[in-house]
């Protein structure tokens, strides 16, 4: 079946404005995560939706970062008054089952990123 | 705090010969541990992992990984390298549901 997909694949925008990536789990993946990775903190845990149950949002480096995940699918990653340091390849990533005793509930599909370019 | 540390950040290795790419970790209870690769522009593809049970595990790639409690380490092992192994590889362990990753160690093949 499909992977987990993201848009834009590169996004480049001008510092202060906002932007949105979106990302696409695979089908019936209850699991939602997001990562960055940039050349000087490397892989980064930003936020985990898991169900119905209220984000992990611990790893979000600043308020101008939120995610919502429409109808426990589809998830948008907001970046508002972008700045030069948010430059990185945002990650997403789903897991499918709900029962941590099952074998595949750690494994995460990671799509191809978006990469993020702010000038 | 938990941490996953992978003390080599590149590796240059002949095409044929073997590879071992380094992880240790820091972790209270058993860990989950995995092994990512990701090649030049594309996402991560999980190699293997680790839950419990036998300590040696056989991923996809001709690759495998040991895990030494006493050691707190999980080592990633290939015994013949491909030019196609060319690429970053990640360490990382599940923190309450959240992956945390070691800084990669890239590995370059030559003829």
């Amino acid at each position: 079946g499909a992977g987990v997909s993201q848009s834009p694949s590169n996004k480049v925008t001008e510092k202060g404005k906002d932007v949105e990536l979106r990302c696409d789990p695979i089908s019936g993946h209850t699991a939602l995560y997001w990562y960055r990775q940039s050349l000087g903190q490397g892989l980064e845990f930003l936020i985990y939706f898991q169900g119905n149950s209220a984000p992990d949002k611990s790893g979000l480096p600043s308020d101008r970062f939120s995610a919502e995940r429409t109808g426990g699918s589809v998830s948008t990653l907001t970046i508002q008054r972008t700045q030069q340091e948010d430059s990185a390849v945002y990650l997403c990533a789903s897991s499918s089952p709900t029962d941590p005793g099952l074998a595949g509930f750690y494994e995460q599909y990671f799509g191809p990123g978006t990469r993020l370019t702010v000038t | 705090a938990q941490s996953v540390t992978q003390p080599d950040i590149h590796i240059t290795v002949s095409e044929g010969a073997s590879l071992e790419l380094r992880c240790n970790y820091s972790y209270g209870a058993t860990p989950y541990l995995f092994w990512y690769v990701q090649s030049p522009g594309q996402g991560l593809q999980l190699l293997l992992k680790y839950f419990s049970g036998d300590t040696l595990v056989q991923g996809i790639k001709g690759f495998e990984a040991e895990f030494k409690r006493s050691q707190s380490s999980f080592n990633l092992r290939k015994p013949s390298v491909h030019w196609s192994d060319a690429a970053e590889y990640f360490c990382a362990v599940d923190s309450w549901g959240k992956l945390q990753f070691g800084a990669g160690t890239q590995v370059v093949v030559t003829p």
